[in-house]
């Protein structure tokens, strides 16, 4: 166990719709990236949030946005779903070091029909 | 629980040998590679990283190596465990970045008795 978890699990959503993704970081963790992975590939970058503040995103369009909190536990947003948006999400945290081992949750698998 | 890689590219070995599976990464500004392991129903786990400044780097039972002229990482498992079995990520962290991470394709290894 990492210590990340996220939530929910599993969630079944249709086109159009709006969906919200929770992550709770590792404690003391202050960074925590969004990613998706799409079936029978690697994770894709969405974007990192550090300290409150978006401070880095990957090619993915603005219906996909986030929110940190002061506690570091995150949100992913994503509004008008596509049928392409269906994936498993991943979040990672990491510590305050240039390059500390990021850790990942177990990831909410989002379908969309 | 659902299958990380489908479609991904397999490498089969018997319980006892070793494994060796490579990875071409994209970015020769890339300073920082990791592998990770990620089973069905779960993130990515952390196994091993190594820095651009270094060729080779051991862990308890894996050995990352690092080929900077050919932009090729390869991660040896010795004496492959049936728990070895996953989908096996490289991912590396461009200089510069923000610690976004870029991953491979991705291989599975499947551990046979």
């Amino acid at each position: 166990e990492t210590g990340v978890t996220q939530s929910p699990t599993h969630l079944i959503k249709t086109r159009g719709q709006q969906v919200t993704l929770r992550c709770s970081s590792q404690s003391g963790h202050n960074t925590v990236s969004w990613y998706q992975q799409a079936l029978g590939q690697g994770p894709q970058f969405i974007f990192q949030y550090y300290r409150e503040e978006e401070n880095g995103r990957g090619n993915f369009p603005p219906r996909f946005s986030g929110l940190q909190f002061p506690n570091y536990s995150s949100e992913l947003n994503v509004n008008a779903l596509e049928l392409d948006d269906s994936a498993l999400y991943l979040c990672a945290s990491k510590g305050g070091g240039a390059k500390d081992e990021q850790f990942f949750g177990p990831g909410t698998r989002l379908t969309v029909l | 629980g659902e299958s990380v890689g489908l479609h991904l590219p397999t490498l089969s070995v018997q319980e006892g040998d070793n494994s060796i599976i490579n990875c071409a990464y994209s970015n020769s500004a890339s300073d920082y590679f990791i592998w990770y392991k990620q089973e069905s129903g779960k993130g990515p786990q952390f196994i091993i990283d190594i820095r651009s400044n270094m060729d080779k780097r051991q862990g308890q039972r894996v050995t990352v190596l690092l080929n900077k002229t050919v932009k090729h990482l390869s991660l040896q498992i010795a004496a492959t465990q049936p728990g070895d079995s996953a989908v096996y990520f490289c991912a590396e962290i461009p200089t510069g970045g923000y610690n976004k991470l870029i991953f491979g394709a991705g291989t599975r290894l499947a551990v046979h008795p």
